[in-house]
């Protein structure tokens, strides 16, 4: 079946520095790939998504690459900020349904 | 991107009762809706897919008589769970989808059973 593997947290990291949370996923056919955001108290939040290989996402300086060849999706920014503490979850979909399989999620935290 | 509502937002009922938890799907018509429970430090896992009109699918090992998915609209959801017990304590996140589309997820709602 589909699975989604991340990396473990917690990922502490210091204003400014540089982001990357792994991600892997297993998945018969061609998946759709989705980063996820849950703040603290809050429910999920669509952060980007790329939907075919070599396809790109990016939002809110967020950037994930679609790479079939390694079957990974791997989460980067170039300078986090104390507000991107939240919880990321990688997660895929690849059945006619939109039924989407989730990583356990990784929370960052940024410290000023 | 599309609405979905869900209500309510926090709940805290006393054990062995009912609670019903409600996700609307505001500006689309949803033809499938997803119910998630994510236990603390944990992620979500699907519990139950419903296709408006049809009886929900449950994941294994989910009771489908504790909690009872109803998908009676186009655009609303609902999930009920019964008999509540403090291990049903738990966050829980409905999407819905279109079928031609992501899945949009709810806010979700955190449920207290005391």
């Amino acid at each position: 079946g589909d699975s989604v593997t991340q990396m473990e947290g917690p990922v502490t990291l210091s204003e400014e520095a540089f982001l990357t949370i792994n991600c892997t996923y297993t998945a018969t056919g061609y998946p759709s790939l989705f980063w996820y955001v849950q703040y603290p108290g809050e429910g999920l939040q669509l952060l980007l998504k790329a939907t075919k290989a070599d396809d790109k996402g990016s939002n809110k300086g967020f950037e994930a690459t679609y790479r079939k060849e390694t079957t990974s999706f791997h989460l980067e920014k170039g300078s986090v900020q104390v507000s991107d503490s939240a919880v990321y979850f990688c997660a895929l979909n690849s059945g006619g349904y939109q039924k989407v399989t989730f990583g356990t999620g990784t929370k960052l935290q940024v410290i000023p | 991107g599309a609405v979905v509502s869900q209500h309510p937002s926090r709940v805290i009922c006393k054990s062995g009762t009912s609670v019903k938890i409600e996700c609307r799907s505001l500006d689309f018509q949803a033809t499938t809706m997803f119910w998630y429970r994510q236990f603390p430090k944990q992620s979500l896992m699907l519990m139950a897919t419903s296709n408006e009109g049809s009886k929900a699918t449950y994941e294994q090992g989910v009771e489908k008589d504790k909690f009872l998915i109803n998908h009676a609209s186009l655009t609303l959801s609902t999930l009920t769970v019964t008999s509540a017990h403090p291990e049903d304590s738990s966050f829980y996140i409905c999407s819905a989808t279109s079928g031609f589309s992501e899945a949009f997820f709810g806010q979700g709602t955190r449920l207290t059973v005391v």
